[in-house]
């Protein structure tokens, strides 16, 4: 079993607040992180690959670091707004390609 | 591209009843994934097939659960027989792994399963 944490569990903001959370995963047997982003009654959407040690990718106000030696990546929402309330999954894929999902952040961003 | 398909999109069923979920992956990806969402236990990867193969099916829960993938553009996900413990919702997904290491997946939309 492959432990994959993220943290917080939940996170309540004001609309403008920047925010991160954290997926802490295995540091051996790397391959790729993903982070998803969750909609209620929707189905998971990528938001980012990353596969290198020190990866940063941005899409617009979201933004996603990689620190695969000590096994953790953060995820930044800057000036958060009420569309980006979701569950923000991340996903840690070992070079076999078996991947273990975290159990998931969810985000209210409240008007 | 219509994106992954799931069916039936809902489907409930009396305990004992054989239950089918139908998966067609984006044309052209060659992985494909079932995972089963509940609220115990989060999303859990169940069986992926790369190029139609099954490559690890150590998260099927037990023999009840079968998986098939018996060409690029058709799996299967067969419950025989159902029990209440497995309602939930079912997620396939589909990707093109390979050379760009990238296993981005691309989720349908799923199919909830009620056992009664």
């Amino acid at each position: 079993i492959l432990n994959v944490e993220q943290s917080p569990q939940s996170l309540h903001v004001q609309e403008g607040d920047s925010t991160n959370f954290t997926c802490s995963f295995p540091s051996s047997n790397f391959y790729a992180l993903h982070w998803y982003r969750w909609e209620t009654a929707k189905s998971p959407e990528a938001l980012f690959v990353m596969t290198l040690n020190g990866d940063e990718k941005k899409k617009g106000r979201i933004s996603a670091t990689l620190n695969t030696k000590e096994g953790y990546s953060y995820l930044y929402i800057k000036g958060s707004q009420p569309e980006d309330s979701a569950t923000y999954l991340c996903a840690f894929f070992t070079n076999a390609g078996k991947s273990t999902f975290g159990d998931g952040t969810t985000l209210t961003v409240k008007p | 591209d219509a994106g992954v398909i799931q069916s039936p999109r809902h489907e409930v069923t009396e305990m004992g009843q054989e239950v089918t979920l139908r998966c067609k992956p984006i044309s052209g990806h060659n992985s494909l994934f079932w995972y089963r969402q509940t609220m115990m236990r989060g999303l859990e990867l169940l069986i992926y097939f790369n190029n139609n193969v099954p490559i690890d099916d150590s998260g099927m829960p037990e023999d009840r659960f079968s998986a098939k993938m018996p060409n690029a553009s058709f799996s299967t996900l067969k419950i025989q027989p159902s029990e209440p413990r497995d309602s939930a919702v079912y997620f396939c997904a589909s990707s093109l792994a390979g050379q760009s290491r990238s296993y981005e997946q691309y989720f349908g939309p799923g199919t909830r399963l009620t056992v009664t």
